[in-house]
């Protein structure tokens, strides 16, 4: 059973360039999170995908923006790229009829992102 | 505003010993707290997870409290183990209908041998 997968790994960008990065959940999972972390804070939530819709967003500019598609696989894409967001990129998958019964969340192991 | 606050400073402790991390917040009225051990380079990886009506958890060497009047989750490893060596992340999960989840910055622990 795989885990959460994540692509690119590793990736390079210019200033003022546009990024996707991609997450494939869980088997089985239908919600997907995604999460920003610099070097040496912890993980920040960027935004959260259920049904295809984005349902929560937290303090993030319009310059980030995610889809989801029907097999629960989510795509992130940020724009017009700044050196800030230089970062660790994660992706994490839940099961929403799971939601607040003590359920994991399951972490892929994240896109490195360096803005140059 | 809302804080989730771990030592910033590494926890040096020495192999066999019980390593005590801390978390503290204000500002929440947690649902969840939760516990995750980042190594370097990697995802987080889930722990323990606590509700707010619970005081106390376990899970083989690890043990988590959760203080709802003091705002804080204590997480303890006995035995404490070189393999033990990570960064360890508290994360709150409000009441809401959504799965979202807030980090603190973590802590990192060496356990020396």
């Amino acid at each position: 059973d795989a885990g959460v997968t994540q692509s690119p790994t590793h990736l390079i960008k210019t200033r003022g360039q546009q990024v996707t990065l991609r997450c494939s959940p869980k088997s089985g999972h239908d919600t997907v999170s995604w999460y920003q972390q610099a070097l040496g804070q912890g993980p920040q939530f960027i935004f959260q995908y259920y049904e295809e819709e984005e349902r929560q967003r937290g303090n993030f500019p319009d310059r980030f923006s995610g889809h989801q598609f029907p097999n629960y696989s989510s795509e992130l894409n940020v724009n017009a790229l700044l050196l800030g967001d230089s970062a660790l990129y994660l992706c994490a998958s839940s099961l929403v009829s799971e939601a607040h019964s003590g359920n994991t969340i399951y972490f892929g192991e994240g896109s490195w992102l360096t803005v140059v | 505003s809302q804080k989730i606050e771990q030592n910033s400073e590494a926890l040096n402790i020495q192999e066999g010993k019980t390593a005590t991390l801390t978390c503290n917040y204000t500002n929440y009225s947690p649902a969840y707290l939760q516990w995750y051990r980042q190594d370097p380079g990697r995802g987080p990886v889930f722990l323990l997870l606590i509700r707010e009506n619970e005081k106390e958890k376990r899970k083989e060497r690890l043990k988590v409290t959760f203080d709802t009047t003091l705002k804080q989750s204590l997480f303890h490893i006995t035995a404490s183990q070189p393999a033990d060596s990570a960064t360890y992340l508290c994360a709150l999960e409000d009441s809401g209908g959504y799965q979202k989840v807030t980090f603190g910055t973590g802590t990192k622990l060496q356990v020396i041998p």
